[in-house]
């Protein structure tokens, strides 16, 4: 199993870029890397999902450098509504029970 | 709306009773994953089924078991109901078996009195 450390929490201002970065020293060859966004008492939703490199859509990008020991959430120009939970989650994409939400890292977006 | 559903949203029950969660996934989702969610452990996978098989177990303690039947709905069953059972329980769904996008319940929150 691949453990993850990220920050517990951030602090950010309205209209700021915010990089969470998640740390994986043991991931696996065949490991993915996953992000997911929860608001309290609600289910976490699925941000983005990458294996290597760079990976954007329409809310994040996802930076995973060529070792793949780390990886960088950003989220650009965040807003109020975008405090929540971030978690990171790393495992083979053949068997989601093999990965773990770890503590995930509390984000708090200030006007 | 993630498409997954949940009943009960609430449950309030004794210590030392039974419950049934149940889940329906989304259309065509073949997986379905149990998680429970106390404040003091986070979010915690339990167990996952794929097309109607186990695939994959993680904490989900003896007391507890789940089912997913040939509709692709879940239940899961808790037993012998502690004070500490007390959370909420989540139900995610997803196309395929692997860590992929998985799509949340609202999940179902039970107090254990």
């Amino acid at each position: 199993l691949a453990k993850t450390t990220q920050p517990i929490s951030m602090d950010s201002y309205e209209g700021q870029e915010v990089n969470i970065t998640c740390s994986h020293n043991n991931i696996a060859t065949n490991d993915y890397i996953t992000w997911y966004q929860q608001f309290p008492s609600q289910g976490p939703r699925f941000i983005i999902q990458g294996y290597k490199t760079k990976v954007t859509n329409e809310v994040a990008s996802l930076f995973i450098p060529a070792d793949r020991k780390s990886s960088t959430l950003s989220l650009p120009r965040v807003s109020l509504s975008d405090t929540a939970v971030y978690y990171c989650l790393v495992g083979a994409n053949t068997n989601a029970g093999k990965s773990t939400f770890g503590d995930g890292t509390t984000l708090t977006v200030k006007p | 709306d993630s498409g997954v559903t949940q009943t009960p949203k609430h449950l309030i029950t004794a210590t030392g009773q039974r419950v049934t969660l149940r889940c329906s996934p989304r259309s065509g989702d073949l997986s379905v994953y149990w998680y429970q969610q106390s404040l003091d452990q986070g979010l915690q996978f339990l167990i996952q089924y794929y097309n109607g098989e186990e695939r994959a177990k993680g904490n989900i303690l003896e007391r507890f078991s789940a089912q997913q039947f040939p509709d692709l709905h879940s239940e899961l069953n808790l037993s012998s109901l502690e004070l500490g059972d007390s959370a909420l329980y989540f139900c995610a769904s997803s196309p395929t078996g692997g860590l992929g996008e998985q799509y949340f319940g609202p999940g179902t929150r039970l107090t254990v009195t």
